[in-house]
């Protein structure tokens, strides 16, 4: 019955490798979000989509592809990851003008 | 662009006082300012929100004031136990019926309640 869950929830891989990271979210909201929390605990949004469609896209380096298959679903590929990546990501969702509700979230340490 | 900071960084208070965090925002237009609520090892979950036509709401032990001319506000917690230690966000963002807009965090506030 969790409102938001993402996959998996600690993630240690080298550097150099591919990783996805999967969210769900079974509240029937339109708008879903990548945020990455680094050790200074700062939120930055990431991307957000909005019934699949990318809506924002915040300066993300390509070797992040957002993918929507539908809109209860929002997962993050990482190409050639880098030492930088590590951080805890989290998913978030929420209606078009309200509060956002998170995930989990997903810890990747790179090595 | 759009900008939310945050004041103080850290807060340390003795149980049972008050404690206060402040923002404030730079868009004029925001109009919808949640706060949210991090324990440690947590996800960030919402604790109370406000809409910019209304410049107090309260739960509780928590309230949130809005002054829109200042572009200020700010959470207030009152009888502080230890449950409430945890990281802070402030934000805010711009929502209209027809378009979206982003959510702008400010970077929290580490609150520690000392039984």
């Amino acid at each position: 019955d969790t409102a938001v869950s993402q996959t998996p929830k600690y993630l240690v891989t080298q550097m150099g490798n591919d990783k996805s990271i999967k969210c769900e979210q079974n509240l029937g909201h339109d708008t879903m979000y990548w945020y990455k929390q680094d050790s200074k605990k700062f939120l930055k949004i990431m991307f957000s989509y909005n019934n699949k469609e990318l809506i924002i896209n915040e300066t993300v380096p390509n070797r992040f592809s957002p993918k929507s298959p539908d809109k209860a679903h929002l997962n993050l590929h990482i190409n050639s990851l880098e030492l930088g990546d590590s951080a805890v990501y989290f998913c978030a969702s929420s209606r078009p003008t309200g509060p956002q509700f998170f995930g989990p979230g997903t810890r990747l340490t790179v090595l | 662009g759009e900008n939310v900071e945050q004041h103080p960084s850290t807060l340390s208070v003795q149980e049972g006082d008050s404690a206060v965090i402040k923002c404030t925002y730079s868009d004029s237009a925001s109009n919808y300012f949640p706060w949210y609520k991090q324990e440690l090892g947590k996800r960030p979950q919402l604790i109370i929100d406000i809409r910019s036509n209304v410049g107090e709401k309260k739960d509780q032990r928590i309230a949130v004031t809005l002054n829109k001319t200042a572009k200020h506000f700010s959470l207030h917690i009152t009888e502080t136990q230890p449950e409430d230690s945890a990281v802070y966000f402030c934000a805010a963002s711009n929502f209209m019926k027809t378009s979206y807009d982003k959510v702008i965090f400010g970077p929290g506030t580490s609150l520690s309640v000392i039984p």
